[in-house]
């Protein structure tokens, strides 16, 4: 079964660092998200990208924040400058069409930033 | 606006007992899709169903089972004969369809512990 596929697993960084989350969405899916979780909180959604650009945003994704697909196939998250409350995982989504529910996630990267 | 409510935080029961977790939510949406994901420890979220707001048919999947009363928006989630392996965080999700692109709301979710 196709899957989205998220690296690295796990990052560590120091805080005002610059951090790339990569994803691969599966190949056919046109929809791509972020969604956040802070450990032991709820999911949150980040961002949701179509078309080369970004559709839709939370309150959460400022200007710190970007997303970009740069290749094709790769949807990354950039994080400019690294706070400790980013330290969470980040889930990356994919999906055909924005009325198609069928949502795949990938399973995630924990970021700490230290 | 929406909003997804899953009141109880923590729930531990024995193994085999039946536990059902709760879901209330809130969208002034007429169309709209509801969702229930598992979080083992390992982290990453396992989807277990999907629902739309036109079908209040009660699902059944082996030990797992759905209650949508959209009188009361509600989506319960029932697992029967609950196993140890069950121990996870279960969310509930929904998805409104109007003028958004399908971004999901969570619950804060239910930390189930089934101990043997």
């Amino acid at each position: 079964e196709p899957e989205v596929t998220q690296t690295p697993s796990h990052q560590v960084t120091q805080m005002g660092q610059e951090v790339i989350l990569r994803c691969v969405p599966i190949s056919n899916h046109l929809y791509f998200y972020w969604y956040r979780q802070i450990l032991g909180q709820k999911v949150e959604f980040l961002v949701s990208f179509y078309n080369n650009e970004i559709s839709e945003k939370s309150e959460i994704f400022d200007d710190q924040f970007s997303v970009e697909r740069p290749d094709g196939s790769n949807f990354t998250l950039k994080i400019r400058s690294t706070k400790l409350e980013d330290s969470a995982m980040y889930f990356c989504a994919s999906k055909t069409a924005a009325q198609n529910y069928g949502y795949t996630f990938g399973s995630g990267t924990r970021l700490t930033v230290v | 606006a929406q909003k997804v409510t899953q009141a109880q935080t923590e729930i531990s029961v024995v193994e085999k007992e039946d536990v059902t977790l709760d879901c209330v939510y809130e969208t002034r949406d007429t169309t709209y899709y509801l969702f229930w994901y598992k979080q083992p420890p390992s982290g990453e979220l396992v989807f277990l169903i999907r629902r739309n707001s036109f079908d209040e048919q009660n699902e059944i999947s082996g030990r797992y089972s759905w209650n949508f009363q959209k009188s009361t928006s509600s989506f319960n989630f029932t697992i029967t004969a609950s196993q140890v392996v069950d121990s996870a965080v279960y969310f509930c999700a929904l998805s409104e369809v109007g003028g958004s692109q399908g971004n999901l709301i969570f619950g804060k979710g239910t930390k189930l512990s089934v101990k043997p």
